[in-house]
Parts: C-alpha cells; structure tokens; sequence
C-alpha cells in the first residue's frame, strides 16, 4: 500500500501570502496524484488531478507540480476562502486508492 | 446539473445491516468509475469501494472486504454500498463520488450521508 504523507500538518498564514503545500509518496505514483480541499461541513471539492491538472473552475493561483514521489501544491495568493484543509490522493498504484492525513491552511 | 444525491445513512447497532444509495444525474452515469469514500468525525478521507463503469471489476479497503458489497444499476443512474456487520469504527459520512474520466482523482461528490453505529 502507498502511504501519502503530507506537510506540515498546520499552515498558518494571512491573506495574500504563498502557500506551499507538501504530499510524499512512499514509493513512485508518477503523475496520479490529486489534491483535494474541503472546508467545514462540506464534501472535498477537487482542484488537481494528473499532479497537475487544474479541475473545471478552479481559480489561477492553485497549481500543482511534482512527479514520482514528491509533489506541491502551491496557492499564490491566498484568499480569504482558501482557508480549509487540503488533501492530497494517489491513483497510481491500486487497490488501494490512498489520502495523505491532511494540511490545514488556518488564518494567522 | 451535474449532481450526486446520498441517501440511506442513519442511527444502526453494532452488528446490524444498512444500505447507501448515490442517485447522479447531469452526466452519462454508465461511463465512469463510481467510488465510496468516508471521513469519521474529526478525520481524514478513506477510500471504502470502487466499482468499474460495467458492474465487473469492484474493489475494497481491507477493512471491509467481506462485508461490504458496491454495486450499480446504470438503467437507474444508481450506486449502492450494502454494509454488513457494521463496527463503532464504521461510524463516518459517506460520500459518493465520480472517478476523473481517464485521470486521477474525484472530479464530482455527493453531499454525504451520516451513519452511526452505536448501541
């Protein structure tokens, strides 16, 4: 089984600033990694897929990068609805498909 | 709309039986790969099942290998989880959701379902 570990577990910045976000594989995944964020009561909502793939309607500043084992998810600028926790998931080698523990992007 | 609606979660005791329905619309159900995940209180994302666009490849977290059926009935638009000898550690929401057409990740996801396995 492929273990996804991301970092760091908290993210504590203030509007405007980067985010950079971190997901290691255990073992290489290529390219199928998505990222996912999910705010309070709500179900995850995908931003990237293929490690760097933008889904339908996500905004410019989210963007992906990484191949084999380590991958980043970068927001350029954050807003103030960026807020939430974000996970990373492999597709590469499966069953099972796998989530990393998850970052939470909090407000400083 | 492309949309996936949950239903059939609720209050259950250790040892009993209940079974999740995914209705989609907005999109042709039969082309994609449908997955079960859940999240317990308070954590992360678990893949629970996936089933391929036919009904003919189905896969399983170990944890409920046995005791878990996923099935589809493309005619109807539907996915089911039927889960069986429900634990306390069953306890989570479940979300439907749609496979990234020849891509990695879930591209569409139902609102959740609660269920609780208590006495």
């Amino acid at each position: 089984e492929i273990v996804l570990t991301q970092s760091p577990a908290t993210l504590s910045l203030s509007p405007g600033e980067r985010a950079t976000l971190s997901c290691r594989a255990s073992q290489s995944i290529s390219i199928y990694l998505a990222w996912y964020q999910q705010k309070p009561g709500q179900a995850p909502r995908l931003l990237i897929y293929d490690a760097f793939k933008r889904a339908t309607g996500i905004p410019a500043r989210f963007s992906g990068s990484g191949s084999g084992t380590d991958f980043t998810l970068t927001i350029s600028s954050l807003e103030p609805e960026d807020f939430a926790v974000y996970y990373c998931q492999q597709r590469s080698n499966w069953p099972p498909w796998t989530f990393g523990q998850g970052t939470k992007v909090e407000l400083k | 709309e492309v949309q996936l609606v949950e239903s059939g979660g609720g209050l259950v005791q250790p040892g009993g039986s209940l079974r999740l329905s995914c209705v989609a619309s907005g999109f042709t159900f039969s082309d994609f790969w449908m997955s079960w995940v859940r999240q317990a209180p308070g954590e992360g994302l678990e893949w629970v099942a996936t089933i391929k666009q036919d009904g003919n490849e189905k896969y399983y977290v170990d944890s409920v290998k046995g005791l878990f059926t996923i099935s589809r009935d493309n005619a109807e638009n539907s996915l089911s989880l039927h889960m069986n000898s429900l634990r306390a550690e069953d306890t989570a929401v479940y979300y439907c959701a749609r496979e990234v057409r020849d891509g990695s990740g879930f591209d569409i996801w139902g609102q959740g379902t609660m269920v609780t396995v208590s006495s």
